[in-house]
C-alpha cells in the first residue's frame, strides 16, 4: 500500500501561518479520526504534536493545529517561529495489511 | 518519566540477522502496546510491527512479514525485534516506540542497521 500523500516542501514567514495536507484514501484518514502528526529535525527523534486529528499532547505549543476533511488531514501552524523549521509526518491507522501509515513527510521551511 | 532505548544494531550482510532491543523504563511496560517504526537514509518513517500488551497479537507490514518477528519480554521490560533474510531495502534506523490509543507517543533514540556486503 502506497504511503499518505503530503507535499515535498512548504515555507512561510515568520509570523505567518501555514498549513500542510496529507491525502490518503477510505481506507486510512477518511474512515477514521485516527491522524497524528510528528515533527522531526535533522537527525533527531520524531516528536508527536497532534494525536486524534486535532489533539494536543501536553506541553505542545497552541500554535500546532489539526483538522480533517474527507481523505484529507491538515496541520496548521500559526505564528510561523525559526524553530519550526523541521519535517513534519502524518501517519493514520489504516484498514488494510498495513495497519499503521505514514506520510512521505513535508519539510517546513521558515524564510 | 518515559524512557526507551534500543540496541542491537550494526553492519550485517544481505540474507543474514539481527535481533534488536528496546529496554523501557518510566511507565508500565505491560500497559502497552508497542511498535518498531524504521526510517532509511534520507527517507520517511515506516511503520514496521507492533505488539499487543500480553504479546498475543502482532502485526507487520507487508515487506518484512515472514521475515521479522516481534516480541516483548514484561517482567523485562523488553521489547525485541528479530530481523532474518536482511535485505539492503532493509537499512534503517530503527526506532522503538509506545503505542497510546491509536498513535506512537513517545520514541527511543534508534540504532542503525547497516545491510551491506
Amino acid at each position: 500500500q502506497s504511503a499518505l500523500t503530503q507535499p515535498a516542501s512548504v515555507s512561510g514567514s515568520p509570523g505567518q501561518s501555514i498549513t500542510m495536507s496529507c491525502t490518503g484514501t477510505s481506507r486510512d484518514i477518511g474512515g477514521y479520526n485516527y491522524v497524528s502528526w510528528y515533527q522531526q529535525y535533522p537527525g533527531k527523534v520524531p516528536k508527536l504534536i497532534i494525536f486524534d486529528v486535532s489533539n494536543r499532547p501536553s506541553g505542545v505549543s497552541n500554535r500546532f493545529s489539526g483538522s480533517k476533511s474527507g481523505y484529507t488531514a491538515s496541520l496548521t501552524i500559526s505564528g510561523l517561529q525559526a524553530e519550526d523549521e523541521a519535517d513534519y509526518y502524518c501517519s493514520s491507522y489504516s484498514s488494510t495489511s498495513t495497519h499503521w501509515m505514514f506520510g512521505g513527510g513535508t519539510k517546513l521551511t521558515v524564510l | 518519566e518515559v524512557h526507551l532505548v534500543e540496541s542491537g544494531g550494526g553492519l550485517v550482510q544481505p540474507g543474514g540477522s539481527l535481533r534488536l532491543s528496546c529496554a523501557a523504563s518510566g511507565f508500565t511496560f505491560s500497559n502497552f502496546w508497542m511498535s518498531w517504526v524504521r526510517q532509511a537514509p534520507g527517507k520517511g518513517l515506516e511503520w514496521v510491527a507492533n505488539i499487543k500488551q500480553d504479546g498475543r497479537e502482532e502485526y507487520y507490514v507487508d515487506s518484512v512479514r515472514g521475515r521479522f518477528s516481534i516480541s516483548r519480554d514484561n517482567a523485562k521490560n523488553s521489547l525485541y525485534l528479530q530481523m532474518n533474510s536482511l535485505r539492503a531495502e532493509d537499512t534503517a534506523v530503527y526506532y522503538c516506540a509506545r503505542d497510546h490509543g491509536y498513535t506512537r507517543d513517545y520514541w527511543g533514540q534508534g540504532t542503525l542497521v547497516t545491510v551491506s556486503s
